[in-house]
């Protein structure tokens, strides 16, 4: 049973440039989240999705960031004209549903802007 | 509101125990999550408590007290494997699917 998977690992962007992270849950989950994580910081809440469905993007900045999770193939979070401070960690996690399941995780993606 | 709070950086002795501490002010939640995060990895699950009092798994423990608003991850027979950051994060009343996460404690093992 594969675990999330997140691709690409590591990604380098100039500013002004786009990113697109992907992340499919593992098997059997049908709930995706993102989180951020800034160096030497916590991770950061930023959406949730369920197929075809953005449930809570609370944490997702209103500018250059959607999310979305189709009904077929990975969840993407999309980051538009990339800014130096959008450097971070990017974690994708899935469960299989919301009450107070443990959440696992992928790899993460690690997003340079230069 | 909601506020995590947990030492920064902790050292240890290989083959020691080491506690780490988390408070947090909220007013309410559904459960609270230890988890390891080695530099440069992904968090992994250690432990998950709902109730007041300490769950046993292994070399790792973890207890929780509601009441007094605090949880604490406890490792004996420390390895050297065991130097990572420790994330304590709680899943808030208003929200079973968000999780609320303390800056992690960063834990060094010296042998």
């Amino acid at each position: 049973n594969a675990g999330v998977m997140q691709n690409p690992r590591h990604l380098v962007r100039r500013r002004g440039q786009e990113a697109r992270l992907r992340c499919s849950p593992m098997k059997g989950h049908s709930h995706v989240y993102w989180y951020r994580q800034l160096p030497e910081e916590g991770l950061k809440f930023m959406v949730y999705l369920q197929k075809e469905n953005i449930i809570d993007e609370s944490g997702m900045p209103k500018e250059r960031f959607s999310a979305e999770f189709p009904k077929e193939g990975p969840s993407i979070l999309r980051i538009q004209q990339v800014v130096r401070g959008d450097s971070a960690a990017y974690f994708c996690a899935s469960s299989p549903s919301t009450s107070g399941n443990t959440i696992y995780f992928g790899e993460g993606s690690w997003l340079t802007v230069v | 509101g909601q506020n995590i709070d947990q030492p920064t950086e902790m050292t240890a002795t290989e083959g020691a125990i080491v506690q780490i501490n988390c408070t947090y002010q909220t007013s309410g939640f559904n459960g609270l999550f230890w988890y390891q995060q080695h530099a440069g990895e992904a968090p992994t699950f250690l432990s998950y408590n709902v109730l007041d009092g300490l769950e046993e798994k292994g070399r790792f423990s973890s207890f929780l007290s509601r009441s007094k608003g605090y949880s604490y991850l406890l490792l004996k027979e420390l390895q050297m494997k065991d130097s990572a950051s420790y994330l304590c994060a709680v899943n808030p009343l208003d929200s079973n699917y968000q999780l609320i996460w303390g800056a992690g404690t960063k834990l060094i093992i010296k042998p």
